[in-house]
Protein backbone atom coordinates (compact mmCIF):
# COMPACT_ATOMS: atom_id res chain seq x y z
CA UNK A 1 0.00 0.00 0.00
CA UNK A 2 1.32 3.28 -0.75
CA UNK A 3 1.33 5.75 2.09
CA UNK A 4 1.12 9.02 1.70
CA UNK A 5 2.61 11.54 4.69
CA UNK A 6 1.43 15.07 4.41
CA UNK A 7 3.64 18.35 5.77
CA UNK A 8 2.70 20.05 8.39
CA UNK A 9 0.33 18.95 10.47
CA UNK A 10 -1.07 22.66 10.86
CA UNK A 11 -0.37 25.47 9.31
CA UNK A 12 -1.06 29.05 10.76
CA UNK A 13 -1.38 31.80 7.96
CA UNK A 14 -3.22 34.95 7.42
CA UNK A 15 -5.55 35.85 4.50
CA UNK A 16 -3.69 37.07 1.92
CA UNK A 17 -0.46 35.18 2.83
CA UNK A 18 0.74 32.48 0.44
CA UNK A 19 0.46 28.15 1.74
CA UNK A 20 2.59 25.68 0.46
CA UNK A 21 1.36 22.10 1.53
CA UNK A 22 3.45 19.13 0.81
CA UNK A 23 2.31 15.37 0.31
CA UNK A 24 4.93 12.64 0.32
CA UNK A 25 4.41 8.87 -1.06
CA UNK A 26 6.22 5.94 0.12
CA UNK A 27 6.49 4.95 -4.01
CA UNK A 28 5.98 6.61 -7.01
CA UNK A 29 2.69 7.49 -7.77
CA UNK A 30 1.65 6.34 -11.25
CA UNK A 31 0.52 8.63 -13.99
CA UNK A 32 0.81 11.16 -11.44
CA UNK A 33 -2.65 9.91 -10.27
CA UNK A 34 -2.69 12.49 -7.09
CA UNK A 35 -5.87 14.30 -5.97
CA UNK A 36 -6.19 17.23 -3.69
CA UNK A 37 -9.40 17.91 -1.86
CA UNK A 38 -10.72 20.27 0.78
CA UNK A 39 -12.88 19.57 3.65
CA UNK A 40 -14.89 21.78 6.34
CA UNK A 41 -16.66 20.41 9.27
CA UNK A 42 -19.64 18.32 8.37
CA UNK A 43 -19.61 18.30 4.19
CA UNK A 44 -18.20 15.66 2.25
CA UNK A 45 -14.19 16.27 0.81
CA UNK A 46 -14.41 18.89 -2.33
CA UNK A 47 -11.77 17.88 -5.07
CA UNK A 48 -9.69 20.75 -5.74
CA UNK A 49 -6.65 19.23 -7.98
CA UNK A 50 -6.47 15.55 -10.38
CA UNK A 51 -3.18 14.34 -12.16
CA UNK A 52 -1.13 16.18 -9.66
CA UNK A 53 -2.14 19.77 -11.63
CA UNK A 54 -5.33 19.98 -13.03
CA UNK A 55 -8.21 22.02 -11.19
CA UNK A 56 -10.81 20.85 -11.09
CA UNK A 57 -14.14 22.28 -12.31
CA UNK A 58 -15.11 25.60 -10.74
CA UNK A 59 -12.31 25.90 -8.53
CA UNK A 60 -10.20 29.57 -8.35
CA UNK A 61 -6.84 29.60 -9.83
CA UNK A 62 -5.61 30.64 -6.59
CA UNK A 63 -5.31 26.83 -5.95
CA UNK A 64 -2.33 24.95 -8.00
CA UNK A 65 -0.78 21.44 -7.81
CA UNK A 66 2.80 20.31 -8.74
CA UNK A 67 5.11 17.34 -8.63
CA UNK A 68 5.31 13.99 -9.70
CA UNK A 69 6.84 10.99 -8.58
CA UNK A 70 6.84 11.13 -4.43
CA UNK A 71 6.52 14.83 -4.15
CA UNK A 72 3.56 16.66 -4.48
CA UNK A 73 2.48 20.30 -3.38
CA UNK A 74 -0.53 22.65 -3.28
CA UNK A 75 -0.11 25.99 -3.45
CA UNK A 76 -2.64 28.51 -2.33
CA UNK A 77 -0.78 31.87 -3.47
CA UNK A 78 -3.32 34.38 -1.72
CA UNK A 79 -5.41 32.81 1.03
CA UNK A 80 -9.15 34.06 1.00
CA UNK A 81 -10.97 33.65 4.62
CA UNK A 82 -12.97 30.85 3.20
CA UNK A 83 -9.52 28.34 2.36
CA UNK A 84 -9.25 28.00 5.77
CA UNK A 85 -10.14 24.03 6.35
CA UNK A 86 -8.38 19.99 6.36
CA UNK A 87 -6.59 19.07 2.96
CA UNK A 88 -5.95 15.60 2.09
CA UNK A 89 -4.01 14.81 -0.81
CA UNK A 90 -5.10 10.70 -2.10
CA UNK A 91 -3.00 8.43 -4.89
CA UNK A 92 -5.56 6.71 -6.89
CA UNK A 93 -3.06 5.06 -9.01
CA UNK A 94 -2.90 1.54 -7.23
CA UNK A 95 -5.26 -0.22 -5.37
CA UNK A 96 -5.92 0.68 -2.64
CA UNK A 97 -6.69 4.27 -3.34
CA UNK A 98 -4.95 6.20 -0.07
CA UNK A 99 -5.31 9.85 1.66
CA UNK A 100 -3.02 11.65 3.55
CA UNK A 101 -3.32 12.21 7.02
CA UNK A 102 -4.05 15.87 6.60
CA UNK A 103 -3.14 19.32 6.72
CA UNK A 104 -5.04 21.03 9.00
CA UNK A 105 -5.19 25.76 7.82
CA UNK A 106 -5.65 27.64 10.57
CA UNK A 107 -5.95 31.57 10.50
CA UNK A 108 -2.99 33.10 12.23
CA UNK B 1 -26.94 17.98 -11.97
CA UNK B 2 -24.96 15.23 -11.57
CA UNK B 3 -25.88 14.44 -7.32
CA UNK B 4 -25.20 10.90 -5.22
CA UNK B 5 -28.06 11.35 -2.42
CA UNK B 6 -27.68 8.47 1.06
CA UNK B 7 -30.07 6.98 3.09
CA UNK B 8 -30.11 8.67 6.59
CA UNK B 9 -27.93 7.77 9.89
CA UNK B 10 -28.10 3.93 11.46
CA UNK B 11 -27.63 3.04 14.99
CA UNK B 12 -26.47 -0.77 14.98
CA UNK B 13 -25.21 -2.60 17.86
CA UNK B 14 -21.75 -4.75 17.52
CA UNK B 15 -21.61 -7.66 15.84
CA UNK B 16 -24.78 -6.40 13.25
CA UNK B 17 -24.78 -5.39 9.81
CA UNK B 18 -25.80 -1.92 8.40
CA UNK B 19 -26.54 -1.76 4.82
CA UNK B 20 -26.52 1.89 3.22
CA UNK B 21 -27.77 3.35 -0.26
CA UNK B 22 -26.49 5.75 -2.59
CA UNK B 23 -29.14 7.08 -5.14
CA UNK B 24 -27.97 8.32 -8.38
CA UNK B 25 -28.99 11.26 -10.54
CA UNK B 26 -28.42 13.49 -13.47
CA UNK B 27 -26.06 10.87 -15.37
CA UNK B 28 -26.48 6.97 -16.74
CA UNK B 29 -26.09 4.70 -13.66
CA UNK B 30 -23.70 2.23 -15.08
CA UNK B 31 -21.62 4.99 -16.54
CA UNK B 32 -19.35 5.09 -13.49
CA UNK B 33 -18.22 2.87 -10.54
CA UNK B 34 -19.58 3.60 -7.70
CA UNK B 35 -16.71 3.97 -4.60
CA UNK B 36 -17.47 4.18 -0.88
CA UNK B 37 -15.21 6.29 1.35
CA UNK B 38 -15.09 6.32 5.28
CA UNK B 39 -14.02 8.74 7.77
CA UNK B 40 -14.16 8.31 11.53
CA UNK B 41 -14.11 11.25 13.35
CA UNK B 42 -11.29 13.48 13.26
CA UNK B 43 -9.47 10.61 11.24
CA UNK B 44 -8.63 10.97 7.32
CA UNK B 45 -10.79 9.44 4.72
CA UNK B 46 -10.51 5.64 4.23
CA UNK B 47 -11.81 3.73 0.60
CA UNK B 48 -13.46 0.58 0.96
CA UNK B 49 -13.95 -0.53 -2.33
CA UNK B 50 -15.79 0.52 -5.65
CA UNK B 51 -18.78 -1.52 -7.59
CA UNK B 52 -19.47 -1.35 -11.34
CA UNK B 53 -23.18 -1.74 -12.25
CA UNK B 54 -22.26 -1.76 -15.85
CA UNK B 55 -20.21 -4.35 -15.55
CA UNK B 56 -20.51 -6.28 -12.17
CA UNK B 57 -17.30 -5.94 -11.61
CA UNK B 58 -16.04 -4.96 -7.73
CA UNK B 59 -13.10 -4.66 -5.94
CA UNK B 60 -12.82 -4.31 -2.17
CA UNK B 61 -10.19 -3.40 0.10
CA UNK B 62 -8.16 -5.94 1.82
CA UNK B 63 -9.00 -4.04 5.09
CA UNK B 64 -12.97 -4.72 4.67
CA UNK B 65 -12.55 -7.93 2.43
CA UNK B 66 -15.14 -10.45 3.90
CA UNK B 67 -17.06 -8.18 5.81
CA UNK B 68 -18.24 -5.36 3.34
CA UNK B 69 -20.44 -6.38 -0.15
CA UNK B 70 -21.04 -3.76 -2.64
CA UNK B 71 -23.56 -3.50 -5.04
CA UNK B 72 -25.62 -1.46 -7.67
CA UNK B 73 -29.17 -2.33 -9.28
CA UNK B 74 -29.17 0.06 -12.20
CA UNK B 75 -32.98 0.05 -12.72
CA UNK B 76 -33.28 2.01 -9.62
CA UNK B 77 -29.87 3.81 -10.28
CA UNK B 78 -29.18 3.21 -6.42
CA UNK B 79 -25.97 1.81 -5.30
CA UNK B 80 -25.60 -0.24 -2.08
CA UNK B 81 -22.66 -1.38 0.77
CA UNK B 82 -23.52 -3.65 3.52
CA UNK B 83 -20.59 -4.18 6.30
CA UNK B 84 -21.05 -6.72 8.46
CA UNK B 85 -20.04 -7.95 11.53
CA UNK B 86 -19.69 -4.52 12.97
CA UNK B 87 -17.28 -3.28 15.81
CA UNK B 88 -17.14 0.16 17.69
CA UNK B 89 -14.19 1.20 15.02
CA UNK B 90 -16.35 0.82 12.72
CA UNK B 91 -18.61 4.13 13.45
CA UNK B 92 -17.50 6.81 11.03
CA UNK B 93 -18.98 8.86 8.05
CA UNK B 94 -19.79 6.96 4.95
CA UNK B 95 -19.79 8.34 1.42
CA UNK B 96 -20.87 7.08 -1.84
CA UNK B 97 -18.27 8.91 -4.34
CA UNK B 98 -17.49 8.59 -8.64
CA UNK B 99 -15.18 10.25 -10.67
CA UNK B 100 -17.10 11.03 -13.83
CA UNK B 101 -14.87 11.06 -17.22
CA UNK B 102 -13.49 14.70 -16.59
CA UNK B 103 -10.95 13.38 -13.62
CA UNK B 104 -9.43 11.02 -14.43
CA UNK B 105 -10.12 8.62 -11.23
CA UNK B 106 -10.41 11.61 -8.88
CA UNK B 107 -13.76 11.49 -6.82
CA UNK B 108 -15.43 14.93 -8.03
CA UNK B 109 -19.04 13.69 -7.16
CA UNK B 110 -19.75 12.99 -3.57
CA UNK B 111 -22.83 11.77 -1.32
CA UNK B 112 -23.99 13.69 1.35
CA UNK B 113 -22.58 10.89 3.87
CA UNK B 114 -24.51 8.43 6.44
CA UNK B 115 -23.34 8.09 9.89
CA UNK B 116 -23.12 5.00 11.14
CA UNK B 117 -23.00 4.31 14.78
CA UNK B 118 -22.12 1.24 16.90
CA UNK B 119 -23.06 1.09 20.43
CA UNK B 120 -23.85 -1.21 22.68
Amino acid sequence: EIVLTQSPGTLSLSPGERATLSCRASQSVSSNYLAWYQQKPGPPPRLLIYGASSRATGIPDRFSGSGSGTDFTLTISRLEPEDFAVYYCQQYGRSPRTFGQGTKLEIK
Amino acid sequence: QVQLVQSGAEVKKPGASVKVSCKASGYTFSSYAVHWVRQAPGQRPEWMGWNNAGNGNTKYSQEFQGRVTMAGDASASTAYMELSSLRSEDMAVYYCAISTASTLGAFDIWGQGTMVTVSS
